[in-house]
């Protein structure tokens, strides 16, 4: 079984500024899969960045970083230059096993404030 | 990525009665994923659909309420049956990937039962 833990409800961030949205995942299997997700208002399910858990090298897209720490079984997203259009709810997610499925994290909801 | 929609993107039904909603993707996959998102909720998944096979039901889901077909690699459709208000939600479906566990997400359908 997998488990995702979002911490933070809601987060805000200054336009151009930077900010990391929390993630930890717990999981039985031995190779998984880790995603972030955004969710914008029209609540289109955009993926964001993936990260394998057998590499150790972060996982980089743009202006997103991951911070991703196995033993800690963390996964932090880091959203660098923060734009008006980065305002939505991010999903952390998981997933491993034969099945594919990917498990959910509660969501953050992002505020960028101009 | 897979370019995938939905019919309808939303609907406003009575209880006790049923809507089917399709999607439709631009290319062929062997899986596709049924979510429900309950309003300020995470995602839930209801089923995997594979081609070929009857779909295969997480824990709280049952066919006779959710029943859901998949007649070829670019279709399927879920139908949510003796609808209640509980029923009033987001339903997604995804389609899996160029990379494993990686889902690429539908517009989604927004449902509200009165």
């Amino acid at each position: 079984a997998q488990t995702v833990t979002q911490s933070q409800p809601e987060m805000s961030v200054q336009e151009a500024e930077t900010v990391t949205l929390s993630c930890t995942y717990d999981t039985s299997e031995s190779d998984y899969y880790l995603f972030w997700y955004k969710q914008p208002p029209s609540r289109q399910m955009i993926l964001v960045i993936r990260q394998e858990a057998y590499k150790q090298q972060n996982a980089t897209e743009n202006r997103f970083s991951v911070n991703f720490q196995k033993a800690a079984k963390s996964f932090s997203l880091k959203i660098s230059d923060s734009q008006l259009g980065d305002a939505a709810m991010y999903f952390c997610a998981s997933g491993g096993g034969s099945n594919y499925k990917l498990t959910f994290g509660k969501g953050t909801l992002l505020t960028v404030n101009p | 990525s897979a370019v995938i929609s939905q019919k309808p993107s939303r609907d406003i039904c009575q209880r006790g009665t049923s809507l089917t909603i399709q999607c439709q993707v631009d290319s062929q996959v062997t899986m596709m994923f049924w979510y429900r998102q309950q309003p300020g909720q995470s995602l839930t998944l209801i089923a995997t659909a594979n081609q070929g096979s009857e779909a295969t039901y997480e824990s709280g889901f049952v066919i006779d309420k959710f029943p859901i077909s998949r007649p070829n690699l670019t279709f399927s459709t879920l139908t949510v049956s003796n609808m209640s208000p509980e029923d009033s939600s987001i339903y997604l479906c995804s389609v899996e990937g160029r990379d494993a566990y990686e889902q690429y997400f539908g517009p989604g359908t927004r449902l509200t039962v009165t």
